[in-house]
Parts: structure tokens; sequence; C-alpha cells
């Protein structure tokens, strides 16, 4: 079946720009999860959505950062007024069962 | 701040021989956890997942778990040069739907 998909696969923007990053799970998968990747670096936590509710948010870096999800299946990430440092690549994942699978990301990239 | 431990390599392996790839997590509450590949420049997929202590096999893959010492590693039998790539344990806690990730392990087959 389909997997997990991502759009755009890469985004250039300027910095102070907002950009929406949008993730479709894979059908009937009800957890959704968004995780960023920094040149380098681990895979960093963002939020978690349970349906269309968000029960844990904590890891959205600032307040410039903010996710919903509508009708338990696509969600959108939105970063207003972005930064240099928001540059990474932004991965979806869905689940059913507890194991999570992997969109293949959106590269963002703040010039 | 839960930690998840990988030696991030890289480690090099003859092809044929097995690869060992080790990680240790800080949290005694970590229930489950997952170990996933990932190819340059490609999202993280899933190989793996074990929940309960001991091993757990499929295919050329072992997952090992010892709760007690909080280690878990995955094995790689009759290693390929197809099986270079960075290699990614994640855990989970109970009650908590958020992975949290080591920064990885570097895997290169040598011909």
């Amino acid at each position: 079946g389909a997997g997990v998909s991502q759009s755009p696969s890469n985004k250039v923007t300027e910095k102070g720009k907002d950009v929406e990053l949008r993730c479709d799970p894979i059908s009937g998968h009800t957890a959704l999860y968004w995780y960023r990747q920094s040149l380098g670096q681990g895979l960093e936590f963002l939020i978690y959505f349970q349906g269309n509710s968000a029960p844990d948010k904590s890891g959205l870096p600032s307040d410039r950062f903010s996710a919903e999800r509508t009708g338990g299946s696509v969600s959108t990430l939105t970063i207003q007024r972005t930064q240099q440092e928001d540059s990474a690549v932004y991965l979806c994942a869905s689940s059913s069962e507890g194991e999570q699978y992997f969109g293949p990301g959106t590269r963002l990239t703040v010039t | 701040q839960k930690e998840v431990e990988q030696n991030s390599g890289p480690l090099s392996v003859p092809e044929g021989a097995i690869a060992s790839l080790n990680c240790t997590y800080s949290d005694r509450g970590s229930q489950s956890f997952f170990w996933y590949r990932q190819y340059s420049g490609k999202s993280p997929e899933l190989i793996m997942f074990i929940y309960s202590n001991g091993d757990k096999e499929d295919g050329r893959f072992t997952a090992q778990l010892n709760k007690a010492s909080q280690y878990v590693s995955l094995l790689i039998r009759d290693s390929q040069p197809s099986d270079s790539a960075t290699y990614l344990c994640a855990v989970r806690d109970f009650g908590n739907e958020k992975l949290t990730f080591g920064t990885g392990t570097r895997l290169t087959i040598i011909p």
C-alpha cells in the first residue's frame, strides 16, 4: 500500500517568510508525528497527533511553530517568520500499533 | 534528560561477516525499542522492533534487548554492501508516544 507522503520534497525560502509543510499519513493510521533532522544531528521530536488532537506538543521549539491535523488524516506544519536555524529535514511519521513509519521528508533551506 | 547513546562509527565490516551495532539508554521506563536504517539523503526505514527481553530474529537481522543492563543491539548476519547505511536506535517510554533517537552508527560493509 501507499506509504507516508510529504510535500514539498524541497523548499527554499527567505528568512522571515512563512512556510507550510504537508504530511499525508498511511491510510488508517490514527497517530501522526513530526520530527526534524538537522545536518549531522539525530531526529528531534516536534509534535504528536492522535486523531485530530495533539496530546504532545512538547518538542515544538518556539511559538513560531504550529501544526494542525484535520479529518484525522492530513497534517500541516507551519513555521512563521523562518530563521536560518530552522533549516533541516522535516520528517513525518504515522503509526497504527506503535511502530512508526516515516515519509520521505521535506528539506527546508532558509536563506 | 533521557538519552540514547550509540557509537557514531564509522564501523567497517567485511562482506559476509556479522555486523554488531549497540545502543544504551538512560531511562529504565523505556518499554519499546526500534532500529531504523537510514541511507544517505533518505528517510529512516524501520527494520526491527523489540519489546521483550531476549532475542528477536527477522531474516539476517537479530535484535537483542537486555532491560537490566539498559542495552539493545542489532546484529546483521552475512553483511552485504547494501547494508552500508546509518543505523538509528530509538526508544519509547511507557505511556509516551514519541520516540527518542540516538545519533546513529554509520556502518560500512567492505566488499
